[in-house]
């Protein structure tokens, strides 16, 4: 199975201000395609997940240009600029490469 | 508007048996996989299984292969996911949500809101 790490656990931020989240996989993401199936998705309190970024930097409908995906292989990051209180929550990387499907175990981002 | 709501949850007691569904509707159910996916009291995200657009082709965790079945309606626009043997670890709110694309899913939208299933005694 492919295990994927997320760096930090939490990352308290200014409004305003930048975040960076880290997600590292155990192997490569690389499918035979050769498309890269790295999702991330925002979970806000008492929501359900909401995809944010898919194929590691393609934006998804209606997300705000704020919010950013890059990487390869097996290192990738999710950039959420200008932090606003609307993106406090947990935030988690997928893979959908391969099954099993794995998760990231999340980073929450709060307002310091 | 693309949406799905699951239904079917509740309390059972460890060693029953449980079925969910998940209505979809404003996009062609039969063109597209479905997963479900879990989440523990307080816990981050679990998959748990997939069933291709025609069921031909289902995936589960390890967690629970021999217990659960995904299964699907097309002409009824619902997927279910029956729960037999249940345990306490499979407390959780469990997620219905799209797969649009190969492998496991390029795009993973639109999610249920979840339905919450408690195993207890």
């Amino acid at each position: 199975d492919i295990v994927m790490t997320q760096t930090p656990l939490s990352s308290p931020v200014t409004l305003g201000q930048s975040a960076s989240i880290s997600c590292r996989s155990s192997q490569s993401l690389v499918h035979s395609d050769g498309n890269t199936y790295l999702s991330w998705l925002q979970q806000r309190p008492g929501q359900p997940p909401r995809l944010l970024i898919y194929k590691i930097s393609n934006r998804f409908s209606g997300v705000p240009d704020r919010f950013s995906g890059s990487g390869a292989g097996t290192d990738f990051t999710l950039k959420i600029s200008r932090v606003e209180a609307e993106d406090v929550g947990v935030y988690y990387c997928m893979q959908t490469t391969q099954f099993p499907l794995t998760f990231g175990g999340g980073t929450r981002v709060e307002i310091k | 508007q693309e949406q799905l709501v699951e239904s079917g949850g509740g309390v059972v007691q460890p060693g029953r048996s449980l079925t969910l569904s998940c209505g979809a509707s404003g996009f062609t159910f039969r063109s597209y996989g479905m997963h479900w996916i879990r989440q523990a009291p307080g816990k981050g995200l679990e998959w748990v299984a997939t069933i291709w657009f025609d069921g031909s082709k289902k995936y589960y965790a390890d967690s629970v292969k021999g217990r659960f079945i995904v299964s699907r309606d097309n002409p009824e626009n619902t997927l279910y996911l029956q729960m037999s043997s249940l345990r306490v670890e499979d407390t959780a709110v469990y997620y219905c949500a799209r797969l649009v694309g190969p492998a496991g899913g390029e795009v993973t939208d639109p999610w249920g809101p979840g339905i919450p299933v408690t195993v207890s005694s």
